[in-house]
């Protein structure tokens, strides 16, 4: 099975901070990769397709890059509500595997 | 606007099995594949199976023993089972929407989550 692999697993920043979170696949997934946002209680949404297209109503301070193996996501400016974990998925193949989680916490 | 809206057993004991349903609302049923996640207390996210309006399935290997998913298209209805529950599985479950192809960007609509808790 694909290893999605994700750094860090959390971290504290502060409003206004550039936040990146890395996400590593164990082979290459050309450009087969998304991530969510997911706040406590609530479902999963997602952000970011094929590495950096942005979802339809997501903010422009949310961004996303890679292929192959290495794969990023920054927040330009990171705001109150941003603070949640987020989860990178692989969409390259079966089965589907998603990284363990970026905890982003206020500091 | 699509919706899913799922439901079943919330407590269960050991050895039980599990099932969950998932109706779909809104867009079409076909042309998609209707998957099953699941998120224990505190952990990640873990796809467990999908299935399409043709009965075509993929499961996750570590889950398949144990698996099985089911359709009903006249219903837009999908099903989940998991026989022979343990406390590992106790978790939050959810359905979502992936695209025909693996290589399609999926889960852009989830269900609402059903947590099942598994205890003696």
């Amino acid at each position: 099975d694909l290893q999605m692999t994700q750094s860090p697993s959390a971290m504290s920043a502060s409003v206004g901070d550039r936040v990146t979170i890395t996400c590593r696949a164990s082979q290459g997934i050309d450009n087969y990769l998304a991530w969510f946002q997911q706040k406590p209680g609530k479902v999963p949404k997602r952000l970011i397709y094929a590495a950096s297209s942005l979802q339809s109503g997501v903010p422009s301070r949310f961004s996303g890059s890679g292929s192959g193996t290495e794969f990023t996501l920054t927040i330009s400016s990171l705001q109150p509500e941003d603070f949640a974990t987020y989860y990178c998925l692989q969409h390259h193949s079966y089965p589907r595997t998603f990284g363990q989680g970026t905890k982003v916490e206020i500091k | 606007q699509v919706q899913l809206q799922q439901w079943g057993a919330g407590l269960l004991k050991p050895s039980e099995t599990l099932s969950l349903s998932c109706a779909v609302y809104g867009g079409s049923f076909s042309g998609y594949y209707w998957s099953w996640i699941r998120q224990p207390p505190g952990k990640g996210l873990e796809w467990i199976a999908e299935i399409n309006h043709r009965g075509s399935t993929n499961y996750n290997p570590s889950l398949e023993s144990r698996v099985t998913i089911s359709v009903d298209t006249s219903k837009n209805q999908f099903s989940l089972n998991l026989t022979s529950v343990t406390a590992a599985d106790t978790a939050v479950y959810y359905c979502a929407r992936a695209q025909w192809v693996v290589s399609a960007p999926p889960f852009d609509y989830w269900g609402q989550g059903t947590l099942v808790t598994v205890s003696s």
